[in-house]
Parts: C-alpha cells; structure tokens; sequence
C-alpha cells in the first residue's frame, strides 16, 4: 500500500508569509502526527491528530497550526514565517492500539529568506 | 515531564567494533519505547520496539525501568549502519517524543 506522502517537497517563502503543507497518510491510519527536524534540535513534536481532533501539542507558539479531515488528510498551516521556521517538517500516520509504530513521509522542506 | 535524551550526538567506530547508543527516558507512566533509523537520503522507518525483545539488523535494546534506559547495541558493526538513530517515547495516547538523535559512522 502506499506511504505516507507530503506535498510539497520543497518550498521557499519569505518572512512574513504563511504556508501550509499537506500529508496523506497510509489508508486506514486515522492518527496523523507533525515533526519539526532541524540539525540543532531533532525532532520535536508539534501536534498529533486522529479523527479530526487535535489531542496532544508540542511547545510551539501559535503561528503553528493543523487540521485532519474526515478522510484523515492532515494540512499544516505556519503563518507569519520567521527565518528559524526554516526546517524539514515531517509527517507521521500510524493505526491504533498499543506499541504501534509510525511511518514517516519524506518531509517538506522549508526554507524561510 | 516526558523527555528522552541521547547524550551522545556522534558516534564513530570501526567496523566490527561493538556499538552503543545510549537512551534515557524520562516518564512517570509504563512506557513505549522504539529505536527508529535514517539512513542517508531515506525516510525515518521504525528500526525496532521493546515489546517485540527482537533483534533487527544484529540490534537490540533492552528496557531498564530502573535505569529508565533503552540502550541500542550491537556486538559487531557494519559501515551499512552507519545512519542516523533516534530513540522515541510513546507517552499519553500517540504522543510520540524523539530524542536528538546519535549520528553513528562506522569507519572501514
């Protein structure tokens, strides 16, 4: 079946501007999380979704923002881009139930000038 | 509070060196613990989880509630697991907390 897939892979904007960024995730995984990944902190979590609700959120201000429609596609939204939001933002889907893992998309690339 | 913290950010051996990567947790609940991979130019993938107590790739990691650790180890390396790994906290829900990842280089 196929992975989970992230729209667009590569994006530029300029400070000030929003952008939103898209993630499908594998059929039949309700549970969509968000990653930031920079070389100086990792990954750290921004928020998680299932069935249209958000229900756990990283320390990230509020410019930061997601949805999940109702066939699990999950949009993020940044708004107001500052250079440090330049990052490869992941997104990962998994099933429910204890112990299970979480596949990774191949990320969009950000880059804020 | 939630945390997982891989103290070492790089780490080179030779091949067929024994490897550690180190892995502490922080959680006031019975955690879930994984070791995911990135190998160059590859998306992060699940390398393994404590529940399974299975060996992947030559790797294991054991859960030390004690020592609230999941070391990642394996007695002989390859320059094919020379990759980027993470260890991951599964807390409240499908909460998932990475640490900061160990870069490992395993040299010819």
């Amino acid at each position: 079946k196929a992975g989970v897939t992230q729209t667009p892979r590569y994006l530029i904007k300029t400070r000030g501007q929003q952008v939103t960024l898209s993630c499908s995730p594998i059929s039949g995984h309700r549970s969509v999380s968000w990653y930031q990944q920079t070389p100086g902190q990792g990954l750290q979590f921004l928020f998680e979704y299932f069935s249209e609700t958000q229900r756990n959120k990283g320390n990230f201000p509020g410019r930061f923002s997601g949805r999940q429609f109702s066939n699990s596609r999950s949009e993020m939204n940044v708004s107001t881009l500052e250079l440090g939001d330049s990052a490869l933002y992941l997104c990962a889907s998994s099933s429910t139930g204890p112990n299970t893992e979480a596949f990774f998309g191949q990320g969009t690339r950000l880059t804020v000038v | 509070a939630q945390r997982v913290t891989q103290p070492e950010k790089l780490l080179s051996v030779f091949k067929g060196a024994p490897v550690e990567l180190k892995c502490n947790y922080s959680y006031s609940g019975s955690p879930e613990l994984f070791w995911y991979v990135q190998y160059s130019r590859q998306r992060l993938q699940l390398l393994l989880r404590h529940i399974s107590r299975e060996s992947i790739k030559g790797f294991t990691a054991d859960l030390n509630k004690g020592e609230t650790s999941f070391h990642l180890k394996k007695p002989f390396a390859q320059e094919e697991d020379s990759a980027m790994y993470y260890c991951a906290l599964r807390a409240g829900g499908f909460k998932t907390i990475f640490g900061a990842g160990t870069r490992l280089f395993v040299k010819a």
